[in-house]
């Protein structure tokens, strides 16, 4: 059971934009940056946004992220087959079991 | 070019103990905190612990408190995970990672990452 929510799965046909929700509360995103992460079949994770909103270098504008409350998005717009992944958000969890926590982690399906 | 190499990964006995290494290239190691992350198999991302740049502040998860050390040797650019009391729950890829800070403290930001080193721990 993950400290962070995400859907399991998310699908949509190449071309067109899909989006991952991240809930917490006020103890991790609410009061913290949060980060999401793309992880392709056989390899390590990548970051792809940070502080909630920035992209590192090399990170595409398809790729955004927003946070509002204690919830985070992720948006992915002119999808392609090589976005197929699962993508990952992470935060810092504030509470007595103080540390980075991570949602389950959402299947990126392209059809 | 920023790369990262772990190893030190194999099959151990529960209750046995392992030491994985990460050796670091491509920037200036003492300047950024590091993190190890696991992911068991066909799990999700679990971070384990994070040393800050200089080593004097470490963080590690409840799950592993008490029985994994992470340190870290500047002068050889390198990570350590000292892994003690090892469970069949433990059994995972093992990923080191960049961090983009120095203190590592409220900080869930991993711009590079190592290939992974698989702990198997069973009987």
């Amino acid at each position: 059971q993950s400290v962070l929510t995400q859907p399991p799965s998310v699908s949509a046909a190449p071309g067109q934009k899909v989006t991952i929700s991240c809930s917490g509360s006020s103890s991790n995103i609410g009061n913290n940056y949060v980060a999401w992460y793309q992880q392709l079949p056989g390899t390590a994770p990548k970051l792809l946004i940070y502080e909630n909103s920035k992209r590192p270098s090399g990170i595409p504008d398809r790729f955004s992220g927003s946070k509002s409350g204690t919830s985070a998005t992720l948006g992915i717009t002119g999808l392609q087959t090589g976005d197929e992944a699962d993508y990952y958000c992470g935060t810092w969890e504030s509470s007595l079991s103080a540390g980075v926590v991570f949602g389950g982690g959402t299947k990126l399906t392209v059809l | 070019e920023v790369q990262l190499l772990e190893s030190g990964g194999g099959l151990v006995q529960p209750g046995g103990s392992l030491r994985l290494s990460c050796t670091v290239s491509g920037f200036t190691f003492n300047n950024y905190a590091m993190t190890w992350v696991r992911q068991g198999p066909g799990k999700g991302l679990e971070w384990v612990s994070t040393i800050s740049g200089g080593g004097d502040n470490t963080y590690h998860a409840d799950s592993v408190k008490g029985r994994f050390t992470i340190s870290r040797d500047n002068s050889k650019n390198t990570l350590y995970l000292q892994m003690t009391s090892l469970r069949v729950d433990d059994t995972a890829v093992y990923y080191c990672a960049k961090s983009r800070g120095y203190s590592g403290y409220e900080d869930p930001r991993f711009d590079y990452w190592g290939q992974g080193t698989l702990v198997t721990v069973s009987s």
